[in-house]
């Protein structure tokens, strides 16, 4: 049973360009969460999705940053423009309901 | 302002040596779980606790929920080189907030010497 999945693992974008981190949550979870970490910072909440909606979105940035999650496909977080301040490790979680989150193994985003 | 305060934020200790990491809130939470982190990894669930009081047993580790739900903490005996790592703690379900969201605290770093 494959837990959730995110990739890619590994992102390097200069100042500008557009970052795309997917996840693809644990077989049977429709239920998907965002959360940051900041370096020597602890992880904040995001963005919480459900397929085709989203829940709480009162943890993303106004500008440049948006998240879906398709009725087929990953979620997908998206940041336009990307500044350096931008640079983190980014995670998805994944939970059946609303209950116990399960996390992936992290995108970590480099802009130059 | 962090409403998940951990403690310690490092602790480095010697193999078969027991400690305790605290976390605490103003704040009550429906639940609380506790991760660990290995670097360039995401947080791997080890318990959650959800009723006031409760205590959960995980080999060596023990982790409690405080009566008033605003705090936890988790225990580890004879601690093992294996056991080093990044633990945190997380609260669901935080009043003022939707029922979901997890509020992270900054996590204890935990090195066991062999």
């Amino acid at each position: 049973n494959a837990g959730v999945m995110q990739n890619p693992r590994h992102l390097v974008r200069r100042r500008g360009q557009e970052a795309r981190l997917r996840c693809s949550p644990m077989k049977g979870h429709s239920h998907v969460y965002w959360y940051r970490q900041l370096p020597e910072e602890g992880l904040k909440f995001m963005v919480y999705l459900q397929k085709e909606n989203i829940i709480d979105e009162s943890g993303m940035p106004k500008e440049r940053f948006s998240a879906e999650f398709p009725k087929e496909g990953p979620s997908i977080l998206r940041i336009q423009q990307v500044v350096r301040g931008d640079s983190a490790a980014y995670f998805c979680a994944s939970s059946p309901g609303s209950g116990t989150q399960y996390f992936g193994p992290g995108t970590r985003l480099l802009v130059l | 302002t962090q409403l998940l305060e951990q403690s310690p934020q490092f602790l480095s200790i010697q193999e078969g040596e027991n400690l305790t990491v605290y976390c605490n809130s103003s704040s009550v939470f429906s639940s609380l779980q506790w991760y660990r982190q290995e670097p360039g990894e995401g947080p791997v669930l080890l318990v959650t606790v959800v009723t006031g009081g409760e205590v959960k047993k995980l080999k060596r580790l023990t982790f409690q929920f405080g009566d008033a739900r605003k705090d936890s903490s988790l225990h580890i005996t004879a601690a093992q080189p294996g056991d080093t790592g990044l633990y945190l703690c997380a609260g669901r379900g935080r009043l003022g907030t939707s029922g979901s969201r997890l509020t992270f605290g900054e996590g204890t770093q935990l090195t066991v010497n062999p």
